[in-house]
């Protein structure tokens, strides 16, 4: 009954290892964002894909890239962690029209050693 | 900068208070407006749209100020599920899109 997934759940990768989450979503909406969400902050929006236009916030790292295959994928990839993108990684979609919820999927967190 | 702003909480309550949290977010030009829930390491959950008119679910309610750029939140005879993170979100819209902006969120504590 999920409807947007998550993969995988925990992630741990070393300092400067390339490493992609992944989102998947069964509610055929149009948007699909990326979120950074450190402890004790607000999430953060990294990028989103309305279909297939994407729109990069002005502060998002170079370090972070998406792409989106389909309608239903979308991957984060992180080229080169450091220690300070340690932390929870949400997809959320949305049907892009007047309605405007949001939803998240259970987020990946992500650990660099 | 565009901000959203929020209680700094924590907020700790017994069972059956009454509590209230407050938001002001900086853009006027804002257009809608949320509260999320997010328990300890939960993704954020919708809990309630916020209407100019005020609105009302069960023993929750939301008001909106749009002079002051002021939203808040009352939860009546809290239950000890209560316990989570409340998210303030505010929606700036251009065209048919717009980007969600959250607050830090105020953490709440439910005791028996």
């Amino acid at each position: 009954d999920a409807m947007v997934i998550q993969n995988p759940r925990y992630q741990v990768t070393q300092f400067g290892k390339p490493v992609t989450l992944s989102c998947s979503q069964t509610l055929n909406h149009n948007v699909m964002y990326w979120y950074q969400q450190k402890s004790s902050q607000a999430p953060k929006l990294l990028f989103h894909y309305y279909d297939k236009d994407f729109n990069n916030e002005a502060d998002t790292p170079d370090n972070f890239q998406s792409r989106r295959p389909n309608t239903s994928f979308c991957f984060l990839d992180i080229r080169s962690p450091g220690l300070g993108d340690a932390a929870m990684y949400l997809c959320a979609t949305s049907r892009g029209d007047r309605e405007e919820t949001q939803y998240f999927g259970p987020g990946t967190r992500l650990l660099v050693l | 900068r565009k901000e959203v702003e929020q209680d700094p909480g924590p907020f700790n309550v017994p069972e059956g208070a009454t509590v209230t949290f407050n938001c002001t977010y900086s853009n006027s030009a804002s257009q809608s407006f949320f509260w999320y829930r997010q328990d300890c390491r939960k993704e954020p959950k919708l809990l309630m749209s916020v209407y100019s008119s005020g609105n009302e679910d069960g023993r929750f309610t939301a008001q909106l100020n749009r002079a002051s750029q002021y939203i808040s939140l009352l939860i009546r005879d809290s239950k000890l599920s209560d316990s989570a993170t409340y998210l303030c979100v505010v929606k700036e819209v251009w065209g048919s899109q717009g980007n969600l902006i959250f607050g830090k969120g105020t953490k709440l504590s439910v005791k028996p």
